[in-house]
């Protein structure tokens, strides 16, 4: 069935360094995709998003890349800091949709 | 501006008792999406509604389930006869229209024993 992923279920890395979460998806009719940080006992707090026409896009600090070919979508952080530890999911949704598919989620764990 | 409002932030119940969770959304939004999250698990969609219109409950279990967002007042999860399975975190997202950002509560952890 269509699902969307993530490829792994943790990543750690050095405050300073980048970081890079990815994140699969299967649905060929999606065409908005929404990233979302969840810190530990809140609710998912919306990052950054992307439509189909375009295959990136930058915010504050973080840029999201979006690959149709391989269908395949990712988040870029600069200059990671501990305040981003927290989980990362990927969500998308199909044209004409509003309810947004997660997927499992990207643990982030960034150390000083 | 308030954000979105849930309570109880944490919900203990027996098996058999009912559950009732509120959701107040942001101040100028009338649409309210109910998610269940399991732990190291996505949110799962359940409901969507706007003042006193159920408008997609597709994710929503038929039975024991149901949802409310009346013309005054918060929306309303409420699940009766609670079982083990229903535990989980239960996330509440407003937005102002249809295609618009949603914007998450800080969920109501229930519990079932």
């Amino acid at each position: 069935g269509e699902s969307v992923g993530l490829h792994l279920p943790t990543l750690s890395v050095q405050e300073g360094d980048n970081s890079i979460i990815n994140c699969a998806y299967s649905n060929s009719a999606s065409d908005y995709f929404i990233w979302y940080k969840q810190e530990s006992g809140k609710g998912p707090q919306f990052i950054i998003d992307i439509r189909s026409n375009m295959d990136k896009r930058q915010g504050q600090r973080v840029t999201v890349l979006l690959n149709k070919t391989v269908k395949h979508l990712s988040l870029q952080i600069a200059a990671t800091q501990p305040g981003d530890s927290a989980v990362y999911f990927c969500a998308e949704s199909p044209g004409g949709s509003y309810i947004p598919t997660f997927g499992r989620g990207t643990s982030l764990i960034v150390h000083p | 501006n308030a954000g979105v409002m849930q309570n109880p932030r944490h919900l203990v119940r027996r098996r058999g008792q009912e559950a009732r969770l509120r959701c107040s959304p942001m101040k100028g939004h009338s649409h309210v999406y109910w998610y269940r999250q399991l732990p190291e698990e996505g949110l799962k969609f359940m409901v969507y509604l706007q003042k006193e219109n159920i408008i997609d409950e597709s994710g929503m279990p038929k039975e024991r389930f149901s949802a409310e967002f009346p013309k005054e007042g918060p929306s309303i999860l409420r699940i009766q006869q609670v079982v083990r399975g229903d535990s989980a975190a239960y996330f509440c997202a407003s937005s102002p229209g249809i295609n618009y950002e949603q914007y998450f509560g800080p969920g109501t952890r229930l519990t079932v024993t």
